[in-house]
């Protein structure tokens, strides 16, 4: 099976602080994607990478960073929290073949106080 | 740029009955994927079922199908038989077939209550 583990499933943080959370997957894809999920928006996409050290902007990037050193594991920055991030956080991965399932981890709800 | 619209917020079926969860979307590209998820309360979102635009049979997966109308830009999930373990939200997702860019868009979601 497929396994996308995400390094917290909560977090509360403070504003200006620098957060990070971290996905892992273990089935070798090139994809890894974040997500933010808020009521009555459905899933918007922040950042993807299709292979190490690359990353292209999703269609909310501002106020987020990427990074991708190794193939497993991608990891989202918000440099300076504020309380507007506070959202539920998904990270998904797939095969680099277009026709390839993304696979979703169990999520991170962070509140930003 | 492509959109996807799930018109119903909630949605409610009592056991062992059928339920359709509509999804339309807008795109000038004649080549796609459509997907439904299914997120269940503090769970994991999994992949219910995908459909290619190019076939033009629907996709059907046990109790769930779809009803794929291209020219219409419809993409209905059906859900037979329903069961409790069937209550989540639901989203509809969309990916382009071609360039580089994978990212899916979805829908704002339906969320289905399946009543005893």
């Amino acid at each position: 099976d497929v396994k996308v583990t995400q390094s917290s499933r909560y977090l509360v943080k403070r504003t200006g602080e620098k957060v990070f959370l971290e996905c892992v997957q273990d089935m070798d894809h090139e994809n890894m994607f974040w997500y933010r999920q808020d009521p009555g928006l459905g899933l918007r996409l922040i950042y993807f990478s299709y292979d190490v050290k690359m990353k292209e902007k999703g269609d909310i990037p501002e106020g987020y960073s990427v990074s991708r050193e190794k193939k497993e594991r991608f990891s989202l920055i918000l440099e300076s929290a504020s309380t507007n991030q506070t959202s539920m956080y998904l990270c998904a991965s797939s095969f680099l073949t277009r026709t390839d399932t993304q696979y979703f981890g169990p999520g991170t709800r962070l509140t930003v106080l | 740029a492509q959109t996807v619209t799930q018109s119903q917020p909630e949605m409610s079926v009592q056991e062992a009955e059928t339920v359709t969860l509509s999804c339309t979307y807008d795109t000038s590209e004649s080549d796609y994927y459509l997907f439904w998820y299914k997120q269940p309360p503090s769970r994991q979102m999994i992949l219910v079922i995908r459909q290619e635009a190019y076939k033009q049979q629907n996709a059907t997966e046990n109790r769930f199908s779809v009803n794929f109308q291209k020219a219409a830009k419809s993409f209905s999930l059906k859900i037979s038989d329903s069961q409790l373990g069937d209550a989540a939200m639901y989203f509809c997702a969309y990916r382009s077939a071609w360039g580089s860019n994978y990212k899916l868009t979805f829908g704002k979601g339906t969320l289905l209550t399946v009543n005893p």
